[in-house]
């Protein structure tokens, strides 16, 4: 079965300091991964995806992802965190047998103190 | 990508009764999924509706309870019928991109409680 794992409920970074999400899947097939943002009250915000190619993917406001096939993993990263980051982040990998439905890690809380 | 407008943003219902939540895309889209995300936790994909056809539910969700409208590539409704209180959380609705491979575009959301 096709699965997203991220075993962190809550990261906590100071601010300036780099951060790492984790998360590591179980698909079939190819991965295609994704990192999505929700801030407080709002729906969620697309950041990154892999699909293929470089192992180190780009995404918006600094976010990059780490795309590593042995440890079957997809960590989120940013060299230096702003309090604005703090917002919770989601996992997701495209479902093989499906073309377009996503299945979601339960997601990590990101706090960023000053 | 895709901007996409919900309403309404955010309601209070009475048990028993209905609420209709409006999806509307700025662009044609292929898919549209419906999503219900308790507060602070993952999402939960309640159907997957395609323009033109009957929408696909997942386990655990019923036309007769969320029945879903699909007239156009543009817009979709999701009703909540008779409604109780475990019926109050989050709905999301999202739509998948032709050709931007896969990743999906959410709408703000509609919060829902139920008294």
């Amino acid at each position: 079965a096709q699965s997203v794992a991220q075993p962190e409920d809550q990261v906590n970074v100071a601010e300036g300091n780099p951060l790492t999400v984790k998360c590591t899947y179980s698909v079939s097939g190819n991965p295609y991964l994704f990192w999505y943002v929700q801030y407080p009250n709002r729906g969620l915000q697309f950041l990154l995806k892999y699909i293929t190619g470089d192992n180190l993917v780009k995404g918006s406001y600094g976010f990059e992802a780490e795309f590593n096939k042995s440890q079957t993993s997809f960590h989120l990263k940013k060299p230096s965190a702003l309090v604005s980051d703090s917002a919770l982040y989601f996992c997701a990998v495209r479902d093989g047998d499906s073309n377009y439905q996503l299945i979601w890690g339960a997601g990590t809380k990101l706090i960023i103190k000053p | 990508s895709a901007v996409i407008s919900q309403k309404p943003s955010r309601d209070i219902c009475q048990r028993g009764t209905s609420l209709t939540i409006q999806c509307q895309v700025d662009s044609q889209v292929t898919m549209m999924f419906w999503y219900r995300q308790q507060p602070g936790q993952s999402l939960t994909l309640i159907a997957t509706a395609n323009q033109g056809s009957e929408a696909t539910y997942e386990s655990g969700f019923v036309i007769d309870k969320f029945p879903i409208s699909r007239p156009n590539l543009t817009f979709s409704t999701l009703t909540v019928s008779n409604m109780s209180p475990e019926d109050s959380s989050i709905y999301l609705c999202s739509v998948a991109v032709q050709g931007r491979t896969y990743e999906q575009y959410f709408g703000p959301g509609t919060r829902l409680t139920v008294t």
